[in-house]
């Protein structure tokens, strides 16, 4: 069954301490894009991957870091350097020459 | 980062009744992408738009890309209380980047 798989779905952390998340596809998408969702907002961009071995910084990229290593997973480091990062992380992914975006479960980081 | 214009924010309705909200842009687009986020979920896609003018439809949603290219509109019918959750409009940018841009989404309250 092919699809975006987010883990885990819920994940809490200490303040000061790094967090990894993982996202892996196995849609052979080459794209594939982390956001960042707060209660009652939109989608904003952290970091996107258009092939493997290159990303870029989206719009909200502070405190953060990603790795595009494989094809099928782009996974995202909340770091300490984060300063809210209490929140919804979304992943998705699209398909080369594609226009849709397909995302992930999704995983609720809590930092107490 | 940019959003798209999305209207109403928030909306009650009764169940059986239907639904309508839009997205507008200040520039034109050659896509519209429509999505429904469940509480808790990731966003999935509903309804993809590639020409203007177009009308389509997906059992009870049905979905136009503006004549202007600078509009999106999203119909739902007969609404049930499973159609609650959030609906956003997107546009994937072709100018260099391949980036989305989300519009501000419309929060959908079905009453039984």
């Amino acid at each position: 069954d092919g699809g975006i798989t987010q883990s885990p779905k819920y994940l809490f952390r200490k303040e000061g301490q790094n967090v990894t998340l993982s996202c892996e596809q196995n849609l052979n998408h080459d794209a594939m894009y982390w956001y960042r969702q707060d209660p009652g907002q939109g989608l904003r961009l952290i970091y996107y991957s258009q092939i493997v071995n290159d990303f870029q910084k989206g719009d909200i990229a502070e405190g953060y870091s990603v790795s595009r290593e494989k094809k099928e997973s782009f996974p995202l480091t909340v770091t300490s350097a984060q300063k809210n990062p209490t929140a919804f992380y979304l992943c998705a992914s699209r398909g080369y020459m594609n226009t849709e975006a397909f995302f992930g479960q999704g995983t609720r980081l809590t930092v107490v | 980062g940019q959003q798209l214009n999305q209207s109403p924010q928030s909306m009650f309705i009764q169940e059986g009744e239907d639904v309508s909200m839009n997205c507008t842009s200040s520039s034109i687009f050659n896509t519209w992408l429509w999505y429904k986020q469940d509480p808790g979920e990731g966003p999935v896609l509903l309804i993809a738009l590639y020409k203007a003018g177009e009308l389509t439809s997906n059992g009870r949603l049905t979905a136009q890309f503006g004549i202007t290219r600078k509009d999106s509109f999203l119909n739902i019918s007969a609404s049930i209380p499973s159609d609650v959750g959030i609906y956003f409009c997107a546009h994937l940018t072709t100018s260099g980047t391949y980036k989305y841009i989300f519009g501000t989404g419309t929060r959908l309250k079905v009453l039984a």
